[in-house]
């Protein structure tokens, strides 16, 4: 398809890692990003990775990058409470234009 | 830095009525993005401004949608006349100069069109 894929739900266990799944479109994508939603705000960028990485950690953040598959994943070490939202896969698909996943809800239980 | 500021952030207005929303991007941001959050569709660009001019409106809906920027530090999305189809949050982002800087977004406007 056309569409950056993403699951729609993960639920998690408090303490647990969490790893969101995302499929983009683009091969030439220069940068892709992972931005965070929370109940009755706007996007947060969490993190991004340039495409010519594999790899990006940023303290609990994990961002591995697949371009042979065009599979980009996120990771969260140790998920809190506080992880609960709804996260969001993005590619570039142009200087200034962003293609978005439909959004994965993290559903994170004691 | 006060972030990219929305307002109203809730706006129910009836069919036919106009509806305008308000965006102040972060200051020295020279990039302004219009989105709209929907269940169905996702996050759409409606339009995007580039040093307060309109450089790709292709995702406007139609013509009962318009956008300003009549200065770096305010633009307006104007929906005349609204219709229920219309209910969705709007989003403001900007973002800095240079290719593919991250966007920076408010916390939307929540429109009911009843």
């Amino acid at each position: 398809g056309e569409d950056v894929e993403q699951s729609l739900f993960l639920s998690v266990r408090e303490g647990d890692s969490s790893v969101i799944n995302c499929t983009y479109t683009d091969s030439s994508s220069t940068y892709l990003y992972w931005y965070k939603q929370e109940p009755g705000a706007g996007l947060q960028l969490l993190t991004y990775i340039f495409s010519n990485m594999d790899m990006k950690q940023d303290q609990r953040l994990t961002v591995l990058l697949n371009k042979k598959d065009k599979h980009l994943s996120l990771r969260i070490a140790d998920t809190q409470t506080g992880d609960s939202a709804i996260y969001f896969c993005a590619e570039t698909i142009s200087d200034y234009k962003l293609s978005f996943g439909a959004g994965t809800t993290v559903t994170v239980r004691a | 830095d006060a972030g990219v500021i929305q307002s109203p952030r809730h706006e129910v207005t009836e069919m036919g009525q106009e509806v305008t929303l308000r965006c102040k991007p972060i200051s020295g941001h020279n990039s302004l993005f219009w989105y709209r959050q929907t269940m169905m569709r996702g996050l759409e660009l409606l339009i995007y401004f580039n040093n307060n001019v309109p450089i790709d409106d292709s995702g406007m809906p139609e013509d009962r949608f318009s956008a300003k920027m009549p200065n770096a530090s305010f633009s307006t999305l104007k929906i005349q006349p609204s219709e229920p189809r219309d209910s969705a949050v709007y989003f403001c982002a900007s973002s800095a100069q240079g290719r593919n800087s991250p966007l920076h977004f408010g916390n939307g406007t929540r429109l009911t069109v009843t």
